[in-house]
């Protein structure tokens, strides 16, 4: 099964600043999802990127692919103390022979993301 | 979207005890999942549940530790059973409405002591 490794690890800002996280996986997929979690609860989703796409915005967020390098990376823009969170990555690679996706997400290890006021 | 609520929110239990948790979802669903999130670490997808089928469990994973009840469209049950400390995590379920979009409930705190 691919696993997704995330960097960094840890991340600390300032607020008004830009925040990086990457993401990289083994195997190949269908999309990509960014996913932030707040202190332990539940996931919201931030951003679905397709393996045919390169670049996707969505409003301070920006998500980039390279399915050759089997790479993601997020940018948020002009952080703000409220985007403390964890921020996770998540591939979506499994196809039946229809090419249906199941829908069953791989998950990264996560950028917990600190950003002081 | 979809609104997902689970029950209970957290709960602390006594190993070797089973504690069921249900996920509701607003509207009808084919496809939910559920996932363990270990103290510190990310997602593992524990089964797939559809209804009117059998779970489908990922390695690692068996029906006898985490039975999994789907009886209609909009509910379903994970069971943690014979507990152990180290099933202390968050469960949560989650449901896919397209190809590419799933939604997660706010998952349930277990620990065992």
């Amino acid at each position: 099964s691919q696993q997704g490794e995330e960097d960094p690890q840890a991340l600390s800002i300032q607020e008004g600043e830009n925040a990086t996280m990457n993401c990289s996986y083994k195997t190949s997929i269908n999309n990509l999802q960014w996913y932030r979690q707040n202190s332990g609860r539940g996931l919201v989703h931030l951003i679905l990127i397709r393996s045919n796409e390169r670049e996707k915005h969505s409003g301070r967020l920006r998500v980039t692919l390279d399915t050759s390098k089997k790479s993601s990376s997020l940018l948020i823009t002009a952080s703000r103390a409220a985007d403390t969170a964890s921020y996770f990555c998540a591939t979506d690679g499994r196809r039946n022979a229809g090419g249906t996706s199941y829908g069953k997400l791989t998950f990264g290890q996560g950028t917990i993301l600190t950003v002081h006021p | 979207s979809a609104v997902i609520s689970q029950k209970p929110s957290r709960d602390i239990c006594q190993r070797g005890t089973s504690l069921t948790i249900q996920c509701q979802v607003d509207s009808q669903v084919t496809m939910m999942f559920w996932y363990r999130q270990q103290p510190g670490q990310s997602l593992t997808l524990i089964a797939t549940a559809n209804q009117g089928s059998e779970a489908t469990y990922e390695s690692g994973f068996v029906i006898d530790k985490f039975p999994i009840s789907r009886p209609n469209l909009t509910f379903s049950t994970l069971t943690v059973s014979n507990m152990s400390p180290e099933d202390s995590s968050i469960y949560l379920c989650s449901v896919s409405l397209t190809l590419y979009e799933q939604y997660f409930g706010p998952g349930t705190r277990l620990t065992v002591t």
